[in-house]
């Protein structure tokens, strides 16, 4: 079956720190990856998103690389601002589009 | 242009009680979406819809219904009530076109609290 799984949090870093995020995936044929992110009291807003084998996602200076080799799709970020403060979803879809498997988030907190 | 907005935002019910969250997209999306986020865990599919008059159930469809009667409109029923279905739910749209891979993002909207008590 389809499933992902990210590392657990919450994570909290100082302003400027490097960011890493671990997502691995479990799923059967070639499905699209994705990170979204939900700020407080919102719903959530994609991030990045890659559809295939060693391509690489990126956004706000955010980046994931889709490597199928390790099944992985880790979320990285060179340097975090106190805005970045959110929570992290990693999520694939299977190869029909129709369904949506997610993470269970990683809460990001930036301190100053 | 809206989205995808859901109401009421907040709503507490007691067991037995129904109710339907509602939920409206105005991007002319194909596919919609219902999902719950349950505390420290991630969002889990209740039902989707690929078109008007087309619904399929999800990973954790049992206690829920739904119809989809416009493309714009995906209502989501509770028929009765209990504890469990205590949750956040959020409702999300895409237009999905069937291709070898799916590329499509899906748009949410802000979500309904929902307490049963």
């Amino acid at each position: 079956g389809n499933s992902v799984t990210q590392m657990e949090g919450p994570v909290t870093l100082s302003e400027e720190a490097f960011l890493t995020i671990n997502c691995t995936y479990t799923a059967t044929g070639y499905p699209s990856l994705f990170w979204y992110v939900q700020y407080p009291g919102e719903g959530l807003q994609l991030l990045l998103k890659a559809t295939k084998a060693d391509d690489k996602g990126s956004n706000k200076g955010f980046e994931a690389t889709y490597r199928k080799e390790t099944t992985s799709f880790h979320l990285e970020k060179g340097s975090v601002q106190v805005s970045d403060s959110a929570v992290y979803f990693c999520a694939l879809s299977d190869p029909t589009g129709n369904q949506f498997y997610f993470g269970t988030g990683t809460s990001l907190t930036v301190i100053p | 242009n809206a989205g995808v907005t859901q109401t009421p935002k907040f709503r507490i019910l007691k067991i037995g009680q129904s109710m339907t969250l509602q939920c409206t997209q105005d991007m002319n999306h194909n596919y919609m979406y219902w999902y719950r986020q349950d505390p420290g865990m991630g969002l889990k599919l209740i039902y989707y819809s690929v078109g008007a008059g087309i619904t399929d159930k999800g990973e954790v469809p049992n206690g829920y219904n739904v119809s989809r009667s416009t493309t714009e409109d995906f209502p989501l029923r509770l028929e009765l009530a209990a504890p469990s279905q205590t949750s956040v739910y959020f409702c999300a749209s895409s237009y999905t076109t069937r291709t070898a891979t799916s590329t499509d993002t899906q748009y949410f909207g802000p979500g309904t609290r929902l307490t049963v008590l």
